[in-house]
């Protein structure tokens, strides 16, 4: 079975430009969720989507982040502009039940100059 | 305040031999979940083992075993006989506040524990 999708997987853009991450998660999941990890600051939650509704979004940064998820097999997580501060690995997880566990995609590294 | 403390930066360990990597979680929910995941150096997240606050039985998947202590809030990761494939980051984590009509929480995650293996 596939995993969950991320792309690109490398992504390296220039301050103020516009960038587009896409996840596509395992097939049934219900859950899907965008987290964000740097070395100063871990592991951290963006938004959350449940049932392709967003849930928690408490961790989106600013207004330059937006997320949406607009059927259960695809999401896109959107930064504009970018800073060079936004220069992360993005995850993607998705998850199958309630309270469970998620699966992570293999990941985007974006790199803002 | 959900939270989830990992005090080992770095553990090292010989093969085949056990290690234990530390987790605490502070909560006030009733239902909660707590999870382990493994990021080796090419970057994945990795799912290992999973425990709920209602579990009776320690969590166990092959070589890995969850500690659970309640009364202590702990969630230990035991790895019985290292290999040298375990050398990696491990995170705890915890969502919280699933229940009937409820989805809970998203993950919160523990700053990491770097386990090095040698032969």
């Amino acid at each position: 079975d596939a995993g969950v999708i991320q792309s690109p997987r490398h992504e390296v853009t220039e301050m103020g430009q516009e960038v587009t991450l896409r996840c596509k998660p395992i097939s049934g999941h219900n859950s899907l969720f965008w987290y964000r990890q740097t070395m100063m600051r871990g592991l951290e939650l963006l938004i959350y989507f449940n049932n392709n509704v967003p849930i928690d979004d408490s961790g989106m940064p600013e207004d330059r982040f937006s997320a949406k998820m607009p059927n259960a097999s695809f999401s896109t997580l959107k930064i504009q502009p970018s800073e060079p501060r936004d220069s992360a690995v993005y995850f993607c997880a998705s998850r199958y039940r309630d309270g469970g566990e998620q699966y992570f995609g293999p990941g985007t590294r974006l790199t803002v100059t | 305040a959900q939270k989830i403390t990992q005090t080992q930066p770095g553990m090292f360990v010989q093969e085949k031999e056990a290690v234990t990597l530390d987790c605490t979680y502070d909560t006030s929910d009733p239902s909660y979940g707590l999870f382990w995941y493994k990021q080796p150096s090419s970057g994945e997240m990795i799912f290992l083992i999973y425990q709920g606050s209602y579990d009776q039985q320690n969590a166990t998947e092959g070589r890995y075993s969850l500690n659970f202590q309640k009364a202590r809030k702990s969630a230990n990761l035991v790895i019985s006989a290292s290999q040298l494939g375990d050398s990696a980051m491990y995170f705890c984590a915890m969502n919280t506040g699933w229940r009937a009509n409820q989805a809970g929480t998203a993950l919160i995650f523990g700053k990491g524990t770097t386990l090095s293996v040698s032969s």
